[in-house]
């Protein structure tokens, strides 16, 4: 089955403490992205990257790093995670970056 | 600076009646427009997509949508609203950068249809 999967799901951690949300899709898309959605703001994108070792930023991309070492995986990492990162994250897929995207199903982060 | 708004945090329906989710947009040059829904606890997914061609976009699970160029509007619309319609849409566009270009997204449309 076609999918980008997402974990972990749900993480609740402190301040600082550096964590990844791993993201994996088996449709050998070219184009992959990271979402971040918020109450009356909609989504707005971290970073994306539109093939192996080529990434960009979004709109929102302070406080972010992600990486892109092969097609199939791209991780983003929070280095030093604050509070205002509390949010619902959301992983995407296309095969190309104009193309419709397929969606993980969302990981909550709360950092208190 | 390029944006998209939906201008209706909610819009409510009943069964049978047709519906609108209104999306305009400011971005320059030629964008590729697309509306995504989100049901709870879910990833968006995709409905239809304008790039270019016949203006009116026929999508998934009966929707459609109208590009209209003067207006920079794309509303999404349905003949006949089923209860199962409910849920969130997103309107997005991408905007052409290099060769790629990156995805902005509307704030989104709450659709609640009562049977």
């Amino acid at each position: 089955e076609a999918q980008v999967t997402q974990n972990p799901r749900y993480l609740i951690t402190v301040t600082g403490k550096k964590l990844t949300v791993t993201c994996s899709q088996n449709m050998n898309h070219e184009y992959m992205s990271w979402y971040r959605q918020d109450p009356g703001l909609g989504l707005r994108q971290i970073y994306y990257s539109m093939n192996v070792e080529v990434t960009d930023k979004g709109d929102v991309p302070e406080g972010y790093k992600v990486s892109r070492k092969e097609k199939r995986n791209f991780p983003l990492i929070l280095e030093s995670p604050s509070p205002n990162q509390t949010s619902l994250y959301f992983c995407a897929s296309s095969l190309f970056g104009n193309q419709p995207q397929h969606f993980g199903d969302g990981t909550r982060l709360s950092i208190l | 600076a390029q944006s998209v708004a939906q201008p209706e945090d909610q819009v409510n329906v009943a069964e049978g009646n047709p519906l609108t989710v209104k999306c305009t947009y400011s971005v320059s040059g030629n964008p590729y427009l697309f509306w995504y829904v989100q049901y709870p606890n879910r990833g968006l997914q995709f409905l239809l997509k304008y790039i270019t061609g016949d203006n009116l976009v026929k999508g998934s699970y009966g929707f459609e949508a109208e590009f209209n160029k003067s207006q920079t509007s794309f509303h999404l619309k349905k003949p006949s609203a089923l209860v199962s319609d409910s849920a969130l849409y997103f309107c997005a566009v991408r905007v052409p950068r290099g060769s790629q270009g990156n995805l902005i997204f509307g704030k989104g449309t709450k659709l609640s249809v009562k049977p």
